[in-house]
């Protein structure tokens, strides 16, 4: 069975603190991803990694950065954290595409509280 | 900006009915995707049709992609409330990066 894990589901953190976000695949996949969720306005990509130590910005990635020294964790960092990153944040892991599928499974979110 | 937009934002329905998400996208495309998240929850994938099929089933699920007007509906049938929960579709471009871009989402509500 697949899984996605996030280090943490809900988190509550204070304005100018680092926060990690870790995720971790047990699916030996090649690609993840850090996504925010904000209401109305859908899943937004921030950073994704395609190998280890690669990555590459997404839609959204001010403010963020990213780690992947190994090929089943990808961390997401918020070098100071302000109360505009308060948002779900959700991570996904892809195989390398291919004719059989491009689905994309996804840990249960970490929802980030900013004050 | 977004891909890929659902329609309509909200559908509220009875245990029974079937229950019709449409999503419009705007270049062409490899692949469209259908997600599910529930309330709090990740994203889980339902059902990928690629740009050269039409119509794909699974078990109470019906895709279709019309590519010339750029659009795809999924038709829950027979819904229960067990299927209220946000639907995604999510696309990736022709010739483009794998990368799947995701809507904004329809929120579906089925009462008992």
């Amino acid at each position: 069975d697949v899984k996605v894990t996030q280090s943490s589901r809900y988190l509550v953190k204070r304005t100018g603190e680092k926060v990690f976000l870790e995720c971790v695949q047990d699916m030996d996949h090649e690609n993840m991803f850090w996504y925010r969720q904000d209401p109305g306005l859908g899943l937004r990509l921030i950073y994704f990694s395609y190998d280890v130590k690669m990555k590459e910005k997404g839609d959204i990635p001010e403010g963020y950065s990213v780690s992947r020294e190994k090929k089943e964790r990808f961390s997401l960092i918020l070098e100071s954290a302000s109360t505009n990153q308060t948002s779900m944040y959700l991570c996904a892991s892809l195989n390398r595409p291919g004719p059989v599928s491009y689905e994309q499974y996804f840990g249960p979110g970490t929802r980030l509280t900013v004050t | 900006s977004q891909q890929g937009e659902e329609d309509p934002q909200a559908l509220s329905i009875q245990e029974g009915e079937n229950a019709t998400m449409n999503c419009s996208y705007k270049t062409s495309i490899n692949n469209l995707q259908w997600y599910r998240q529930n309330s709090g929850r990740g994203l889980v994938h339902l059902i990928l049709i690629r740009s050269n099929e039409r119509e794909k089933h699974s078990g109470r699920l019906r895709v279709t992609l019309d590519t010339s007007k750029k659009s795809s509906s999924l038709l829950i049938t027979a819904s229960r409330a067990a299927d209220t929960a946000s639907y995604f579709c999510a696309t990736d471009l022709e010739g483009g990066s794998y990368i799947p871009t995701f809507g904004r989402g329809t929120s579906l509500i089925v009462h008992p």
